[in-house]
């Protein structure tokens, strides 16, 4: 149980355009979900943080109009990278919780997306 | 504010011996602690968790960790390491209550035959 996937593991986009991810939670309903960054050979930084329906929150240095993230149902959120550029190469993850379940504050994390901007 | 360092960007062991890798935690509060690790492909997965209970905290795929709190470490061990270990592993803290994971930057643990 406890199953997050994402979509899709890797894309390769032009300078520019803009890309959007999908983070599904398969087996239970998450109330909150997370998108990190992982460059290579680093750790994974949290971007934000989002609640079904509401506006997510992100941290600090995260431009909220690049990255928008929306989390319309209790199973899917969405990161879309806007006009993206070389620089926002990376590997993005998702997590996802469900608090009202008996684990709580655990997360569980899909699998990756690998974006290349050319 | 809470932080962790991993000591070791790469450890290498031959199967069958054991693994040790370091993880040193900086935090205000009293923390929750934890060990992801990560396989090519996959998702993180959770090792362990110390949340304030026992200090030795016994986790899947036959990993420990100890808390201690004088050397403000929580190390990972495993007896015997296998093939199926090499992986990134992750040493992890948040402040209890708290949204927020705050991950180590990795140790690459490779296993020979």
């Amino acid at each position: 149980g406890a199953v997050v996937s994402q979509h899709p593991s890797w894309v390769i986009c032009k300078s520019g355009t803009s890309v959007k991810i999908e983070c599904r939670s398969l087996d239970f309903q998450a109330t909150t979900m997370f998108w990190y960054r992982q460059f290579p050979k680093q750790s994974l930084m949290l971007m934000a943080t989002s609640n079904e329906g509401s506006k997510a929150t992100y941290e600090q240095g995260v431009e909220k109009d690049k990255f928008l993230i929306n989390h319309a149902s209790l199973t899917l959120s969405t990161l879309t990278v806007t006009s993206a550029h070389p620089e926002d190469s990376s590997f993005y993850i998702c997590s996802a919780r469900d608090i009202r379940g008996a684990r709580g504050y655990e997360q569980f994390f899909g699998p990756g997306t690998r974006l290349t901007v050319l | 504010a809470q932080s962790v360092t991993q000591l070791d960007s790469h450890v290498s062991v031959s199967e069958g011996t054991p693994v040790l890798l370091r993880c040193n935690y900086s935090s205000s509060y009293s923390p929750s602690l934890f060990w992801y690790v990560q396989h090519p492909n996959k998702g993180l997965q959770l090792l362990l968790k110390y949340t304030s209970a026992a200090t030795l905290v016994k986790g899947i795929n036959g990993f420990e960790a100890e808390f201690k709190k004088s050397e403000t470490s929580f190390h990972l061990t495993k007896p015997s390491a296998h093939m199926s270990d090499a992986a990134e592993y992750f040493c992890v803290v948040s402040s209890l209550g708290t949204d927020k994971l705050i991950f180590g930057t990795g140790t690459r643990l490779q296993v020979f035959p």
